[in-house]
This record gives structure tokens, C-alpha cells and sequence, in this order.
């Protein structure tokens, strides 16, 4: 069955510092990928996806992300983060041409002032 | 165009009862998946509908079901509720775009069980 783990589970940086956020996933089809967060009291958004073509990714807010196919992974970067960044951060993975979509565990983000 | 709209937002059940959660996707879509939220464990996929039909199921006891209607609205019943289906319940429509789904979640139901 599909699984995604996200390394973290609690990340706590400060302001200007660099973030990785770490993804695996398990299946070894085509899959898209999708990073998701969860901004306090906020509905869950899309922050950037893929699905084919460049692995490099880049989003929303400065956050990019890539797909290294060899090692099942999408990891989520940003060179310099914001307090504004404290969220929830997760990973997704769907199946080619399927709907459905599997949830990591979640990344909390807090961004010391 | 609006967003995804969930009835109720909050909800204050007792064991055993049973609860109806509503979702109203954007306008067009018509795909409707359910997810359990809950610390810890993030979102767990309940099932998904789309024309009506369900296409996907997750791992979850038979006392959580579905529906979706003909304008696409949906909802999703929880029987015999347990404490442990306390939980934020999120729906999720989705769009076809050049033949991948992108999800646009709604703001969910909080459900608390006593």
C-alpha cells in the first residue's frame, strides 16, 4: 500500500534560517506529489505540486521542492524563512490518473521571532 | 467562484450517537473526497465519490459512510460514535486539470465526542 513518511515531526528555526522538510513516499509507479499546509485557524492550501517534466519544483511564498525519483523523495525547501511561515506543513501522493491522495503525518513549523 | 463549504463547523456529539457532516464542492467539481484529521496521525483518507459513485475507500470501519447527490454535494455519516472519532473532518473537491486532480479543501467539522 502507498505510504508517505515525513522525517520531522517538529521543526523549530529562526527567522532567516534555511528549512528542509523532508518526504518519502513508497509507491514505485508514476505518481504526482504535492506539498499542502495549514496555517493557524486556516483551511488546508496547496503549496506546489507535481506531476511530470522538471523536478524542481517552485510554489507559492518562495517555497520549492524536488522530486528525486531514485530515492522516492520530495523534499520541501526555502532559503530564508519567515515568522509567517509557522504552519503545518504536509506531503501528498496520489497515483497516476487516481484521485485519491495519501497524507504524510505532517511537519509543525514554528519560526522563532 | 466560492470555496468548499462544510455544515456544521463544530459539532458536540455522545458515544454512540450518530452524525451527518455535509460538504457543498465548488461549483463543477465533481469529486468529493472525505479525510479524518487528528494530532498526530495528519489526514487519513475516509473514501472519495465522484457522479454519485464511490471510487475510493480508505482503511476505516464500516460505521463511517457516504453519499453524494446529483449536484454533487455530499455527506458522510459516522454511526455509533466512539471517543476516538473525535477528529477535524476535512472534504476536499477536486478539478481534472490536463488529466491530474488538484484538491481544494474546505475549512472541516470539528466533531468532539463525550
Amino acid at each position: 500500500a502507498q505510504s508517505v513518511s515525513q522525517h520531522n515531526h517538529h521543526v523549530i528555526l529562526s527567522e532567516a534560517a534555511s528549512l528542509e522538510l523532508g518526504c518519502n513516499y513508497s509507491y514505485g509507479g508514476t505518481v504526482n506529489l504535492f506539498w499542502y499546509v495549514q496555517y493557524p485557524g486556516q483551511h488546508l492550501q496547496l503549496l506546489l505540486k507535481y506531476f511530470s517534466g522538471d523536478p524542481l519544483v517552485k510554489g507559492i511564498k518562495g517555497f520549492e521542492a524536488e522530486f528525486i525519483k531514485s530515492k522516492f523523495s520530495f523534499n520541501l525547501r526555502k532559503p530564508s524563512v519567515q515568522w509567517s511561515d509557522t504552519a503545518e506543513y504536509f506531503c501528498a501522493v496520489s497515483q497516476n490518473r487516481d484521485d485519491k491522495i495519501i497524507f504524510g503525518k505532517g511537519t509543525r513549523l514554528h519560526i522563532l521571532p | 467562484k466560492a470555496g468548499v463549504t462544510q455544515t456544521p463547523r463544530y459539532l458536540i456529539k455522545t458515544r454512540g450517537q450518530q452524525v451527518t457532516l455535509s460538504c457543498s464542492p465548488i461549483s463543477g467539481h465533481r469529486s468529493v473526497s472525505w479525510y479524518q484529521q487528528t494530532p498526530g496521525q495528519g489526514l487519513q483518507f475516509l473514501f472519495e465519490y465522484f457522479s454519485e459513485t464511490q471510487r475510493n475507500k480508505g482503511n476505516f470501519p464500516g460505521r463511517f459512510s457516504g453519499r453524494q447527490f446529483s449536484n454533487s454535494r455530499s455527506e458522510m455519516n459516522v454511526s455509533t460514535l466512539e471517543l476516538g472519532d473525535s477528529a477535524l473532518y476535512l472534504c476536499a473537491s477536486s478539478l481534472k486539470l490536463a488529466g491530474h486532480y488538484e484538491q481544494y479543501f474546505g475549512p472541516g467539522t470539528r466533531l468532539t465526542v463525550t
